[in-house]
């Protein structure tokens, strides 16, 4: 069964920084990786979604990165913002599912 | 366009009591999942049909859990009788496709503690 793990668990820190998120998955054979942000009391918004065969995607300030074979993803978030406070989450796609990882929970300080 | 809806937002029950979610997909998606999210974990699936068929139901305790889509529209969860660890968000996400390699759209989610 596919496991998702997701490093740190929380993350805080000053408004500029760049900063990375973390998520691994222990079966290679996955369909794609996404990534979603959660906002308190509302749903998931996916924000980027990286095709087995990619390497990585971009949109905007967010970049993410796939390594399958070492089972690694990364979301790297540039010039944070007071706003991209949030929990992100990756999930691993299956054939029938998608595997979420229990999401790192960000804080940018102003 | 019109997002993924659902209700209630927030639901308290005691416990053994029965509760039912409401989830209307967007407009066209054949697909619709029901993810359960307890505090501090990332969603997990329940139940995903295709119009109004179960395509996978492998994670969806049946001794207390039930859901539904007639018409291959709006679906309805049950829980009857509720236990304490029910205590979670349940989302409703939809998608145009059938596969979940397809991106899927998630509801704002229904808040149920059981007490």
């Amino acid at each position: 069964k596919q496991e998702v793990t997701q490093i740190p668990a929380a993350l805080s820190v000053p408004e500029g920084e760049n900063l990375v998120l973390n998520c691994s998955f222990t079966d290679s054979a996955i369909y794609n990786l996404q990534w979603f942000r959660q906002d308190p009391g509302k749903g998931l918004t996916s924000l980027l979604l990286i095709q087995s065969s990619q390497r990585e995607q971009t949109s905007g300030r967010l970049n993410a990165s796939l390594d399958k074979s070492s089972g690694r993803s990364t979301l790297y978030i540039a010039a944070s913002q007071p706003g991209d406070s949030a929990t992100y989450l990756c999930a691993a796609t299956g054939a029938n599912n998608l595997f979420f990882g229990t999401g790192t929970r960000l804080t940018v300080i102003p | 366009e019109a997002g993924v809806a659902q209700s209630p937002r927030y639901k308290i029950i005691e416990k053994r009591q029965s509760v039912a979610f409401w989830c209307n997909p967007i407009s066209g998606h054949a697909t619709l999942y029901w993810y359960q999210q307890i505090l501090g974990q990332g969603p997990k699936l329940l139940i995903q049909f295709q119009n109004n068929g179960v395509v996978d139901d492998s994670q969806l305790p049946k001794d207390r859990f039930s859901a539904e889509r007639l018409k291959g529209v709006d679906s309805t969860l049950k829980i009857q009788p509720a236990k304490l660890e029910d205590s979670a968000v349940y989302l409703c996400a939809s998608s145009s496709q059938t596969r979940s390699t397809d991106t899927q759209y998630f509801g704002p989610g229904t808040r149920l503690t059981v007490l």
